[in-house]
């Protein structure tokens, strides 16, 4: 299985500061047709989770441009500009290149 | 708008069998391959399976492979997940959630494993 290693595991920011997530992959997420399949997911506290961004670097759905992301092959970054007090949570990055799919193991965003 | 709603889940004893449901709606749920996804207490997430738009495929993560049993009905808008022998490991929040990956998650159904 691709195991996907996030970093840190928590973080704390203040409101108006920027940030950034890492996920590595245990191998590349270029599929056959040339495209990266890796994930953004936010879990808000009580809520399901929510992708915010598909494919590297494509906004979700109503996702603010606050959120962008990053990356190639086996190192990708999330970065969350000018931090809302909405955006604390758990971050997923996850892959669907390979099978079985699977997941980092979260990041913790705290608000100071 | 896209709305999933799980259900089935609940206590179950260890060795038991399980089916959780999933209904759609807010979409043409034939047209779209379907997956679960479950996240233990601790917070991990792990992909189940997935199944495609008419039913006919299957996959599976291998290491639940021989007691999770995806299926649909199309003409009910529903997604299923039969479980098998269960195990206390196997206590978790599941998800359905709708192609493109990850895309759209319903609100899970707890299941908890224990006697």
């Amino acid at each position: 299985d691709v195991v996907m290693t996030q970093t840190p595991p928590s973080l704390s920011v203040a409101i108006g500061q920027s940030v950034s997530i890492s996920c590595k992959s245990s191998q590349s997420l270029v599929y056959s047709d040339g495209k990266t399949y890796l994930h953004w997911l936010l879990q808000s506290p009580g809520r399901s989770p929510k992708r915010l961004i598909y494919q590297v670097s494509n906004l979700g759905s109503g996702v603010p441009d606050r959120f962008s992301g990053t990356g190639s092959q086996k190192d990708f970054t999330l970065k969350i500009s000018r931090v809302e007090a909405e955006d604390l949570g758990v971050y997923y990055c996850a892959q669907t290149t390979h099978f079985p799919f699977t997941f980092g193991s979260g990041t913790k965003l705290e608000i100071k | 708008e896209v709305q999933l709603v799980e259900s089935g889940g609940g206590l179950v004893q260890p060795g038991a069998s399980l089916k959780l449901s999933c209904v759609a709606s807010g979409f043409t749920f034939s047209d779209y391959w379907m997956s679960w996804v479950r996240q233990t207490p601790g917070k991990t997430m792990e992909w189940i399976g997935d199944i495609k738009y008419d039913g006919s495929y299957t996959n599976y993560a291998p290491s639940l492979k021989n007691r999770f049993t995806i299926s649909r009905d199309n003409a009910k808008s529903t997604l299923y997940l039969q479980m098998s022998n269960v195990r206390s490991e196997d206590t978790a929040t599941y998800y359905c959630t709708r192609d493109p990956p990850f895309a759209y998650w319903g609100q899970g159904t707890l299941v908890t494993v224990s006697s």
